[in-house]
């Protein structure tokens, strides 16, 4: 069964620390995987894509990275903001199928 | 427009009606999809367009589930007899296709639609 597994369901930090949100799948065959950022009442918001041949891949202050033999992925978060605040999705492609994960919900404190 | 627009925002309805949900995608996306999304559950595929190719329905979770699209523009997402389970926001995106899948999905804001 296609699955995607997201780790921790839940994460409170304080700004200006980091942390590292983890993606399990078993998804295959596998195009890509994509890490999104939902703010609450928006739709997702792409953050990065890794293909098969990629292990890191960074966007400002977010890195992904992929390894493909153990079908784990993670996103770090440096320096957290405010605004980071949101549900952080990881999404993994069969083609133009994807499979969601149930997200990662983060909460940064001042 | 600059992105994926839904109408309505929120939809009130009584168990046992039928409600039309509406996503104008953005122009030139010949991609077009349809995603559930539960209290704290993740999104669930519902069906996808792709241009004028016949749709890929397989995520439609029964027949009281329908969509329909025109060309590459507009969507409508059609519940009939809908049932308290049915409750849920409901994401639309678009894309522009590329092979291999590797598109950005670009998601409208969604419609909450609760089922009394």
């Amino acid at each position: 069964k296609n699955q995607v597994e997201q780790s921790p369901q839940s994460l409170i930090i304080l700004e200006g620390k980091n942390c590292t949100l983890q993606c399990n799948y078993t998804v295959s065959p596998f195009s890509n995987l994509r890490w999104y950022k939902q703010d609450t009442g928006r739709g997702p918001v792409s953050l990065t894509i890794m293909t098969f041949s990629e292990n890191t891949k960074s966007n400002g202050r977010y890195t992904a990275t992929l390894d493909a033999d153990t079908k784990q992925s993670s996103l770090h978060i440096t320096a957290s903001q405010l605004s980071d605040s949101a549900s952080y999705i990881c999404v993994v492609h069969r083609d133009y199928i994807p499979t969601f994960g149930r997200g990662t919900s983060l909460i940064v404190h001042p | 427009g600059a992105g994926v627009s839904q109408s309505p925002s929120n939809k009130v309805t009584e168990k046992g009606k039928d409600v039309e949900l509406r996503c104008d995608p953005i122009s030139g996306h010949t991609a077009l999809y349809w995603y559930r999304q539960r209290l704290g559950q993740g999104l669930e595929f519902l069906i996808y367009f792709q241009g004028n190719s016949a749709p890929d329905k397989s995520g439609l979770p029964s027949d009281r589930f329908s969509a329909e699209r025109t060309g590459e523009s507009v969507s409508t997402l059609t519940i009939q007899r809908t049932q308290q389970e049915d409750s849920a926001v409901y994401l639309c995106a678009s894309s522009k296709r590329i092979a291999g899948g590797n598109n950005e999905q670009f998601f409208g804001p969604g419609t909450r639609l609760t089922v009394l």
